[in-house]
Parts: C-alpha cells; structure tokens; sequence
C-alpha cells in the first residue's frame, strides 16, 4: 500500500526556523515526483512545488520560489519543506502529494504566532 | 488561471450536481477533479478530464477538454457534500478556487 506519512503539527514563532517531513513507502520513492501543497485557513489549495528525489531536480511556483526550500533524502524516502524565517501568514495546512496526484499525505498544520 | 463555477451549489439528496470549470488557456485534457472534506487530505476523483481514479464510483464522471470542463456527480449521496477542486496540470499546477457542494 502507498503511503505518504508527514510530520506532526507544529507552533512556531515568527522569524524561527522549520523543516517539516514527508516520509514515503510502498513503491519506489526515487521514481515519482514529489509536490508540496499549501492550504491557508478556510482557503483554498495552492501548489508551492515539486521535487523528484531520484536526481533531487526541484521546481517552484513563482509565488512561493525564494520564500522556501524543498528536498529529499532518497535513502530514507523522504521529502521536506523547509522554511528559514517563518512569518504569521505562513500558518496553513501543508500537504504533499505524488507526482500521480492519487496520494496524498494527511497534512501537517504549521501555526507560526507570537 | 483556473476559474470554477458556481462558488456554492446547493442540491437535495439524489438529485445530481453539475460543477463547471474553465481554463484561462487551454490545457488540453490535463485536468483533475478533487474532493475535500473538512480535515482531510483532498481525495482525487478524475484524472485526464473523464478518467476516474482507483475506488472512485461510477456516479462520478468529468467531461471537457480545452477550456471547458463539467464534473457531474449523478443521485447524490449524504458523504457527497464537500468542497471539491479542479486541477490543470498541463502547464505547472493550478488549482481553481473550488465549489462547495452544499444540502439544500
């Protein structure tokens, strides 16, 4: 069975750093692109970008490129989403997806407060 | 730009619910169809316009290829009411900004 298995909620204040995880299994890791998903309180979906951990080629949405980082340790079957400096409109639900769309992990919700 | 139509749908149980969804461009038949229930992960329905995913029923179907697409869900049912999303992947990703399908 696929599954994608992200990291727990976390609450963060503005400026401090974060790496949330997106942990793969079931299939090959390595051969399907991984994206990233953002979903803003009572909003819609917004895709932030995408990564394919064979050769760790990574792609971004204008409107997300510079703000974050996305990797992947092939070797641990995992994905991240990283942010260097939060800010309060980063509080959203974070999800990520294979490349087929048909799997998703649950989400991880990101409060960033002070 | 992907824009749907109408923001709120209100149908009774049974009745069928016609959600529209249309591409700023074209983006040939690249396009997907999604659920999302409240605290929940979207759930994929259709793929490449008319195609449905794994375990999805048959009272789910997509039409439309270009600019103009319908998802049509036939005799809906009580776990049918939900937001649901269309997605072009055609050119990046692009989501609309979702219908939400509501009891009348």
């Amino acid at each position: 069975e696929v599954q994608l298995v992200q990291s727990g909620a976390v609450l963060k204040k503005p400026g401090e750093s974060l790496k949330i995880s997106c942990k793969g299994s079931g299939y090959s890791f390595s051969t399907y692109w991984i994206g990233w998903v953002r979903q803003m309180p009572g909003k819609g979906l917004e895709w932030m970008g995408i990564i394919y951990p064979g050769d760790s080629d990574t792609r971004y949405s204008p409107s997300f490129q510079g703000h974050v980082t996305i990797s992947a340790d092939k070797s641990i079957s995992t994905a991240y989403l990283q942010w260097r400096s939060l800010k309060a409109s980063d509080t959203a639900i974070y999800f990520c997806t294979r490349g087929d769309l048909d799997n998703w992990g649950q989400g991880t919700l990101v409060a960033v407060s002070s | 730009v992907m824009t749907q139509s109408p923001a709120t749908l209100s149908v009774s149980p049974g009745e069928r619910a016609t959600l529209s969804c249309r591409a700023s461009q074209s983006v040939s038949s690249n396009l997907a169809w999604y659920q999302q229930k409240p605290g929940q992960a979207p759930r994929l329905l259709i793929y490449g316009a008319s195609t449905r995913a794994t375990g999805i029923p048959a009272r789910f179907s997509g039409s439309g290829s270009g600019t103009e697409f319908t998802l049509t869900i036939r005799s809906l049912q009580s776990e049918d009411f939900a937001v649901y999303y269309c997605q072009q992947y055609n050119n990046w990703y692009t989501f609309g900004q979702g219908t939400k399908l509501e009891i009348k």
